[in-house]
């Protein structure tokens, strides 16, 4: 079964608009939240990572918000661009155990 | 520093077949991963190889194997191949047990 729960499972957003996708888990020994971007004929690239002893983390347009008592983490995009319309995958990892995978959201941001 | 990549890009195989997937890592990774995309399943995690042993392993059916050589480099071996194993397969480096790095996968499609 899927570990980490995606959603939702895509969004459009006007330009300059805020894109919002929110993730959740169950496993408590989960200790590192990546989230990756991907285009179309790509792999996923890394895009910002947090630590669960961390409530907030900032990177340029990109911010990830995490709630350890919630189990959920959410990464919100800024200022939107159509540059950033992709597909974006929040993961999860216990340990040096395997990376699991939310099922995908795709963002298109409408010019 | 060149990043990862993943011959071949395309491939075209029969039911029955079998076929051999190549990934070179990031110069000094030791750690290499592989996850099977696919629209219905979405990123799944097939093994993660470290110093030439696998250190982690998914749930896939034994027609998939792996093997890393001494210099980091690996390949995925799927024998007997079935028409769901049409799909995307991503090699993916780390350094570190957490960032990984993703090649642009190699897209198998069988007939």
């Amino acid at each position: 079964q899927q570990q980490v729960k995606q959603s939702p499972q895509s969004l459009i957003v006007q330009k300059g608009g805020i894109s919002i996708i929110n993730c959740a888990y169950e496993n408590t020994a989960f200790d590192y939240f990546p989230w990756y971007q991907q285009f179309p004929g790509k792999g996923p690239a890394l895009l910002i990572a947090i630590r669960p002893d961390v409530s907030e983390k900032k990177e340029g347009r990109f911010t990830i918000s995490f709630n350890k008592s919630a189990k959920q983490f959410s990464l919100h995009i800024m200022d939107s661009q159509p540059g950033d319309s992709a597909t974006y995958f929040c993961a999860a990892r216990q340990g040096d155990y395997k990376l699991s995978f939310g099922a995908g959201t795709t963002v298109t941001v409408r010019a | 520093k060149a990043g990862v990549t993943q011959t071949p890009r395309y491939l075209i195989k029969t039911r029955g077949q079998q076929v051999t997937l190549s990934c070179s890592p990031i110069s000094g990774h030791r750690s290499v991963s592989w996850y099977q995309q696919t629209p219905g399943q979405g990123l799944q995690f097939l093994f993660e190889y470290f110093s030439e042993t696998q250190r982690n392993k998914g749930n896939f059916p034994g027609r998939f194997s792996g093997r890393q050589f001494s210099n980091s480099r690996s390949e995925m071996n799927v024998s007997t191949l079935e028409l769901g194993d049409s799909a995307l397969y991503l090699c993916a480096s780390s350094f570190t047990y957490r960032e990984q790095f993703f090649g642009p996968g190699t897209r198998l499609t069988v007939l």
